[in-house]
């Protein structure tokens, strides 16, 4: 299998614990992106990488978060001091950065954090 | 700003076509992109349209007008498994930006 990947895929943690996640994208493309997805809402950007280049973190995103791709290839994204508000899934998506290409971004299946 | 406005949900009849209207404001528009998202599973891509016009997939086919800042998802020969959620994507600089989506019904 060749697509994103995503692990864990279910995440339970208590509040006021960090956890990580971990991405892995299609190997020839060189952008990954971590989006939020709430129940009923489109997924809502976090970050992007171009190689191991992190271009862009939304301004939404609190201190709380971060995210590395060390080698440009995985990426982890690590959330500190749960809150039950970061409850959601993570989704990560790769793409070509290819001109053309940008548009058409491959999801991986997401890990769902529930923070208790 | 940024806005995106799409209907939050459309019901229509097996073997049908429905339309799923977008309209869309971002800076650096470069064009939009459609992704479907069945319940429980992952965005896919549709489709993409930098330019003006209709480009047609199979049963779907995707329209914009640059101009109006609007585009729209034509669906034809409705099956159940078109059931999902429907994004309208307009891709702004180096990234996308996904709205609250369409909810497509589809009834027997």
């Amino acid at each position: 299998d060749t697509g994103v990947s995503q692990d864990p895929r279910h995440k339970i943690t208590k509040r006021g614990q960090n956890v990580t996640f971990r991405c892995d994208p299609i190997s020839e493309h060189n952008r990954l992106y971590w989006y939020r997805q709430t129940l009923g809402q489109g997924p809502e950007f976090l970050t992007y990488f171009q190689n191991e280049a992190q271009l862009e973190k939304s301004r939404l995103l609190s201190d709380r978060f971060s995210a590395e791709r060390p080698k440009g290839s995985f990426s982890t994204l690590e959330i500190q001091r749960t809150e039950q508000g970061d409850s959601a899934m993570y989704l990560c998506a790769s793409s070509s950065s290819l001109a053309g290409a940008l548009y058409e971004q491959y999801f991986g299946p997401g890990t769902r954090l529930t923070v208790t | 700003g940024q806005s995106l406005e799409q209907p939050s949900e459309v019901t229509a009849v097996e073997g049908a076509i429905v339309q799923i209207n977008c309209t869309y404001q971002t800076s650096g528009f470069y064009g939009l992109s459609w992704y479907q998202q069945h319940d429980g599973g992952a965005p896919t891509f549709l489709s993409y349209n930098a330019l003006d016009g209709l480009e047609e997939t199979g049963r779907f086919s995707s329209f914009l007008s640059r101009s109006d800042s609007y585009g729209y998802l034509l669906l034809q020969e409705l099956q159940m498994k078109d059931s999902a959620s429907y994004f309208c994507a307009p891709r702004g600089d180096d990234k996308i930006i996904f709205g609250k989506g369409t909810r497509l019904h589809i009834l027997p």
